[in-house]
């Protein structure tokens, strides 16, 4: 079976363009995580997704930042303008979601990003 | 308060011995699962055992094993048998089932391998 896939696997771009990030989760499950991991702060909960529906944002950084969930089988994490400091990897990762204790979370590969 | 705490920055190990990485909780639920990830140079996340708070018998996996204390609330990882591929980033997680399906994250441990 397929597990999360991203795309880009790596992203070179300049200030002030906006970024896409994509993430296909594993069919079948039923929650989505976005996360940024970066040398200084670790790994960090960006938002996540219960059947579609975005639960919480709170990690999302600032208003440059979106996600979006159009159906079970895609997300996007937007960044527009990006600035340098978004430089970071950014992963997907995707649990059933049936609230059993069992839920465990797979993860993507991660999405490399920097930003010049 | 932290969720999560891993108090080793990093870890030494000597090829084919045991080596334990710490890691503790915090939560009042009484229904949680805890999991470890191990993220080796090449940068996935790579899953590696789950133990449930009900769950009585610690879990294992082949050569890892969780030393589940509940009372201290601690959820240590053992590995036994160090090999050079063990050298990574190991990550403790938590899920508290009352409360979703967010995952809190330590800080990690960076575990080397010495031959």
């Amino acid at each position: 079976d397929a597990g999360v896939i991203q795309s880009p696997r790596h992203e070179v771009t300049e200030m002030g363009q906006e970024v896409t990030l994509r993430c296909k989760p594993i069919s079948g499950h039923n929650s989505l995580f976005w996360y940024r991991q970066t040398m200084m702060r670790g790994l960090e909960l960006l938002i996540y997704f219960n059947n579609n529906v975005p639960i919480d944002d709170s990690g999302m950084p600032e208003d440059r930042f979106s996600a979006k969930m159009p159906n079970a089988s895609f997300s996007t994490l937007k960044i527009q303008p990006s600035e340098p400091r978004d430089s970071a990897v950014y992963f997907c990762a995707s649990s059933p979601g049936t609230g059993a204790g069992t839920d465990t979370q797979y993860f993507g590969p991660g999405t490399r990003l920097t930003v010049l | 308060a932290q969720k999560i705490t891993q108090t080793q920055p990093g870890m030494f190990v000597q090829e084919k011995e045991a080596v334990t990485l710490d890691c503790t909780y915090d939560t009042s639920d009484q229904s949680y699962g805890l999991f470890w990830y191990k993220q080796p140079s090449s940068g996935e996340m790579i899953f590696l055992i789950y133990q449930g708070s009900y769950d009585e018998q610690n879990a294992t996996e082949g050569r890892y094993s969780l030393n589940f204390q509940k009372a201290r609330k601690s959820a240590n990882l053992v590995i036994s048998a160090s090999q050079l591929g063990d050298s990574a980033m190991y990550f403790c997680a938590m899920r508290e089932t009352n409360t979703g399906n967010q995952f809190y994250f330590g800080t990690g441990t960076s575990l080397t391998v010495i031959p």
